[in-house]
């Protein structure tokens, strides 16, 4: 069980386009997700938590116009990366609890390879 | 500010030897600790956890030890085998906050 699908897996973009991932909780409902970006031999970063039916929260120097995040229901949850530039290009992660409420551990997706030509 | 610390970026250890992977926070509100493998392209697979109320955590070949005084947590996999080369990256969370991870340990177990 808690099984995170993240998709597309890798998308290759030309500067200046938008890219939409998408993230979905298979077999359970998740209230908040996170999505992370990893850049290389990096650390995985917080970018912003995805609430249900309410505005997502950035960390802070994450440009919220410029990653936005949509939880439209309880197992969907998207980050658009709008007018992409190289330095987009990175491994952006999502993640979910499987039970919001509680010490439980993350479960991530298999993450998104983007690159920005 | 790093909150989270892995000073070890690699570690080479043969097969059905241990691996110690360390891991140090700076953040002493910090209650929940965890364990992530990650392999490239892929995200993070979760390990081990424990509580800030437990020392000791065991589960197989994994354990995680957490010392809270020297605010400082270790994976320990006994005996290491080769499936288990990957990243390591520790992470903790002060109740149901956020996960804030660690720099990655990658781990090489050699045949």
């Amino acid at each position: 069980g808690a099984v995170v699908s993240q998709h597309p897996s890798w998308v290759i973009c030309k500067s200046g386009t938008s890219v939409k991932i998408e993230c979905r909780s298979l077999d359970f409902q998740a209230t908040t997700m996170f999505w992370y970006r990893q850049f290389p031999k990096q650390s995985l970063m917080l970018m912003a938590t995805s609430n249900e039916g309410s505005k997502a929260t950035y960390e802070q120097g994450v440009e919220k116009d410029k990653f936005l995040i949509n939880h439209a229901s309880l197992t969907l949850s998207t980050l658009t990366v709008t007018s992409a530039h190289p330095e987009d290009s990175s491994f952006y992660i999502c993640s979910a609890k499987f039970r919001d409420t509680d010490n439980s551990p993350l479960h991530f997706g298999n993450g998104t390879r983007l690159t920005v030509t | 500010d790093q909150q989270v610390k892995q000073n070890s970026p690699s570690l080479s250890v043969q097969e059905g030897r241990i691996s110690i992977l360390n891991c140090d926070y700076t953040n002493s509100m910090f209650d929940y600790f965890l364990w992530y493998k990650k392999y490239p392209a892929e995200g993070p697979t979760f390990l081990i956890s424990i509580s800030s109320i437990k020392d000791k955590n065991e589960d197989g070949r994994f354990t995680v030890f957490l010392n809270k005084s020297a605010k400082h947590l270790s994976l320990h996999i006994v005996p290491s085998q080769p499936g288990d080369s990957a990243v390591y990256f520790c992470a903790a969370s002060r109740g149901t906050n956020k996960l804030i991870f660690g720099t990655g340990t990658l781990l090489a177990v050699q045949p």
